[in-house]
């Protein structure tokens, strides 16, 4: 298994509140990703990172920002939670590396409920 | 944009049985192609995967795809299904040439298997 660490893996929060998941890899992979996982929408990216500090948007980044100041850490936060982000979220890494048999692989997940 | 179609939701076959699970996908080239499979409250485990080369991809578990370039198809496979294949099965493709892996998912394809 690829060494990555969701925390926390679940959680329960009140609308407006902040909250922030962390994911850790033990892997000095260059790409992490942020995913959450809905019924009937399969899983969809929030935003991905390229290196320290670089990060972009995905298809769903809209009320998150994320941050990785360091290699082996990429945090996702949700501002102020709303309910419509009571999802699964899925932490990811890997990607080119010029390696044969490169591939993404995720972590746990981290259920959060916003009430 | 890249899309990905699963057009089956739920699909129960008999222990033993022969499995085909349809995947199609919409993009300019070809991409990278991914099956991934999930169990109920587990994270994501890579099946197999198609970058170049043989169109017939082994991956572990006993699964196989073919990717079919004038269909625009990469179904996923199984000679004789056992009662532990039952889990949800994800197709997705990345963009291929790109700078990382940022997946689009299906909406996913639910296994059951009858003893």
């Amino acid at each position: 298994d690829a060494g990555i660490t969701q925390s926390p893996r679940h959680k329960v929060t009140e609308t407006g509140t902040p909250v922030t998941l962390r994911c850790h890899q033990t892997e000095n992979h260059r790409y992490m990703y942020w995913y959450r996982q809905d019924p009937g929408h399969g899983l969809r990216l929030i935003h991905y990172s390229y290196g320290v500090k670089d990060t972009d948007k995905g298809e769903v980044s809209d009320g998150y920002s994320v941050s990785r100041s360091k290699t082996e850490d990429f945090l996702l936060t949700l501002e102020s939670a709303t309910s419509s982000q009571t999802s699964v979220y899925f932490c990811a890494i890997g990607g080119p590396t010029g390696l044969a048999g490169n591939t993404i692989y995720f972590g746990e997940g981290s259920w959060l409920t916003v009430v | 944009a890249q899309s990905v179609t699963q057009p089956d939701i739920h699909i129960t076959v008999s222990e033993g049985a022969s499995l085909e699970l349809r995947c199609n996908y919409s993009y300019g080239a070809t991409p990278y192609l991914f099956w991934y499979v999930q169990s109920p409250g587990q994270g994501l485990q890579l099946l197999l995967k198609y970058f170049s080369g043989d169109t017939l991809v082994q991956g572990i578990k006993g699964f196989e795809a073919e990717f079919k370039r004038s269909q625009s198809s990469f179904n996923l496979r199984k000679p004789s299904v056992h009662w532990s294949d039952a889990a949800e099965y994800f197709c997705a493709v990345a963009p291929s040439g790109a700078g990382s892996y940022q997946l689009t998912f299906g909406k996913g394809t639910k296994l059951s298997v009858i003893p």
